[in-house]
């Protein structure tokens, strides 16, 4: 099965800082990756899918990048509403199961 | 928009069978083809994925699939008249305790396009 390592797991940043999020595959996953955002007692919700491409409606701020085994989610001018658990997902390996990372919990410094 | 809200028992004891129901509004399951999916994600744990069911209009192409950890004992199923899945879930230990979601995504879909709609999420505890 295809692993997913994510890094860091968790994170101090300021309002209007960029942070960067990173997640490694165990193999090449093209560009099988999705990135979620899971705030308390809410599902997570969809922000990035095809490692670049932004789900409708999430602010430009938002951006995803990489292929193949390494790839990154940045966000550009945090704002308070980012604060939140950050997955990623790959899905490449389709016809076994989906693996998500760790999570990186980013917090209020 | 399609809507999807799990009902079960938040309450399970060790050794029974969990037993979960999604029930999707808003949308009909015939009306496209479809994945429906279960989730699962243990207190302060990661998300793991339990497995799902490939559908295409009335018909259920039953290739379900299924996380390895737990083949043997899930089955995922659907009642397309009721515009509902279900997961069975049996012989549950304490291991089993988390907050199951249940996931749609419409298929063909893009890379990682997968888990687009969601359900609340019920807790179920194991004791």
């Amino acid at each position: 099965a295809i692993q997913m390592t994510q890094s860091p797991s968790s994170l101090s940043a300021s309002v209007g800082d960029s942070v960067t999020i990173t997640c490694r595959a165990s193999q090449a996953i093209h560009n099988g990756l999705a990135w979620f955002q899971q705030k308390p007692g809410k599902a997570p919700k969809l922000l990035i899918y095809a490692a670049s491409i932004l789900e409708g409606g999430v602010p430009f701020r938002f951006s995803g990048s990489g292929s193949g085994t390494d790839f990154t989610l940045t966000i550009s001018g945090l704002q308070p509403e980012d604060f939140a658990t950050y997955f990623c997902l790959q899905d490449y390996n389709a016809s076994g199961n989906y693996n998500f990372g760790q999570g990186t919990r980013v917090e209020i410094k | 928009q399609m809507q999807l809200q799990e009902s079960g028992p938040g309450l399970v004891k060790p050794s029974q069978t969990l037993t979960l129901t999604c029930s999707v509004s808003g949308d009909s399951m015939t009306s496209h083809s479809f994945y429906w999916h279960w989730i699962r994600q243990p207190a302060g744990d990661k998300l793991e994925h339990i497995g799902h069911l490939s559908t295409s209009g009335t018909f259920n192409h039953g290739f379900d699939v299924y996380n390895p950890s737990l083949r043997g004992r899930v089955v995922i199923s659907s009642d397309m008249s009721k515009n509902q899945f279900s997961l069975r879930l049996t012989s549950v230990t304490a291991a089993d305790t988390a907050i199951y979601y249940c996931a749609s995504q419409k298929v063909p879909s893009a890379p990682g396009r997968t888990f687009v709609i969601w359900g609340q999420g019920i807790m179920v505890t194991v004791s």
